[in-house]
């Protein structure tokens, strides 16, 4: 059974930089895709970037495109989001989630998810 | 990028009740649509991929159906635990989009 946890989320003024991370055990880590998504407070589902199960291939929302950067340490089992030029619109509870495929595929749905880590910018 | 849309976005059922909710695409995503139920302050939980497959642990009441740019999540007898908010989502090639989320509440 996967878990995934997620940590560093906190309040930060806008502009400035933030780094999440994601903790990975259950499953064959370095095997799999994962991505982060978000939620706005009271609002629906954003998909934010995805990472191949071999960091070879990274996509991002439009959204965040030029200023997060999605990475992956398979000797660790830790995926991170670093967030850089944050603003307002940014606050969110972040999410990590995994694909369901053993290879890279442009195809994904999200069969497990993290708690989530909540990220408020606001001056 | 390929919108999805949801319809209702909340509607009031009562425990027994048959639900279903509508998945639009604005084109054609063939089956590649999965279903999300959440809970207030939980994470999201996979329902059903491919259009029709249940996850697995996913009770049998869910079902789902579709292709093409309509998909629909039937739920045959709510139960108690069924209240929440259902999400779809295609995954017909990046970016992977949601539709609005409808909010399923006690009647």
């Amino acid at each position: 059974q996967a878990q995934l946890e997620e940590s560093g989320g906190r309040v930060v003024q806008p502009g400035t930089s933030l780094r999440l991370s994601c903790a990975a055990s259950g499953f064959t880590f370095r095997g799999y895709g994962m991505h982060w998504v978000r939620q706005a407070p009271g609002k629906g589902l954003e998909w934010v970037a995805f990472v191949s199960f071999d960091g070879n291939n990274k996509y991002y929302g439009d959204s965040v495109k030029g200023r997060f950067t999605i990475s992956r340490d398979n000797s660790r089992n830790t995926l991170s989001l670093q967030m850089n030029s944050l603003r307002p619109e940014d606050t969110a509870v972040y999410y990590c989630a995994k694909d369901p495929w053993k290879a890279f595929s442009t195809s994904s749905y999200f069969d497990s998810w993290g708690q989530g880590s909540l990220v408020t910018v606001s001056s | 990028d390929i919108q999805m849309t949801q319809s209702p976005s909340a509607l009031s059922a009562s425990v027994g009740d048959r639900v279903t909710i509508t998945c639009r695409a604005s084109q054609s995503i063939r089956n590649l649509l999965a279903w999300y139920q959440q809970k207030p302050g939980k994470a999201p939980k996979l329902l059903i991929y491919q259009a029709s497959s249940l996850e697995s642990g996913v009770p049998s009441r869910f079902s789902g159906s579709g292709s093409g740019t309509e998909f629909t999540l039937t739920v045959s007898s709510l139960q108690p635990d069924d209240f929440a908010t259902y999400y779809c989502q295609h995954y017909n090639g990046f970016p992977p989009t949601f539709g609005g989320g409808t909010k399923v509440e006690i009647k």
